[in-house]
């Protein structure tokens, strides 16, 4: 079964680095997403990405946080310059269909992000 | 804004004790109700949904009724496995793309 695949699981970076998560969609999908984990927080949602644009973000996702699709099957989240708040499980998603609030998210199996 | 609530863990049960996670939810108009799992080291994988008003999605032996009126969406089963211990999320998405996910409630089951 396809399924989004995540690199690394745990990435330890040091505050005031830049650090870039992987995600490899479902290959038919069209639609992406990031969401990010707090440890004892809600998975909240961060940014969409369709058409090689940010279609939606959320205003957790500041001028620190951008988003790439830099080939045809890699999708990117980048933190420019990580803070200690940053430490996060970050899940990648993508769907086929959009619209109507009724598309079927699949999820990877997230990073652990740890900034000390 | 739209927001779900969802019961606090951790809950541990015996194997074949009936399961009930409770899940409420906040949103304008009529959105989509999911409840995801997470397995150890697996990412959210797709438990079961309901698009309207008194819908039952089920799946596995697990089943949730999208209650407008109660604005709940709990969680149920009724003889629980080993293999069902796990992380689970209720979820909403209304009018666009963006997921709602409560904090998550995690199960263990004992034998």
């Amino acid at each position: 079964e396809p399924e989004v695949t995540q690199t690394p699981s745990h990435q330890v970076t040091q505050m005031g680095q830049e650090v870039i998560l992987r995600c490899v969609p479902i290959s038919n999908h069209l639609y992406f997403y990031w969401y990010r984990q707090i440890l004892g927080q809600k998975v909240e949602f961060l940014v969409s990405f369709y058409n090689n644009e940010i279609s939606e973000k959320s205003e957790i996702f500041d001028d620190q946080f951008s988003v790439e699709r830099p080939d045809g099957s890699n999708f990117t989240l980048k933190i420019r310059s990580t803070k200690l708040e940053d430490s996060a499980m970050y899940f990648c998603a993508s769907s086929r269909d959009r619209g109507n609030g009724k598309n079927i998210q699949y999820f990877g199996a997230g990073t652990r992000l740890s900034v000390l | 804004g739209d927001s779900v609530t969802q019961m606090e863990g951790p809950v541990t049960l015996s194997e074949e004790a009936f399961l009930t996670i409770n899940c409420t939810y906040t949103a304008t108009g009529y959105p989509s109700l999911f409840w995801y799992v997470q397995y150890p080291g697996e990412g959210l994988q797709l438990l079961l949904k309901a698009t309207k008003a008194d819908d039952k999605g089920s799946n596995k032996g697990f089943e949730a009724t999208y209650r407008k009126e109660t604005t709940s969406f709990h969680l149920e089963k009724g003889s629980v496995q080993v293999s069902d211990s796990a992380v689970y999320f209720c979820a909403l998405v209304n009018t666009g793309n963006q997921f709602y996910f409560g904090t998550g409630t995690s199960l263990t089951v004992i034998p």
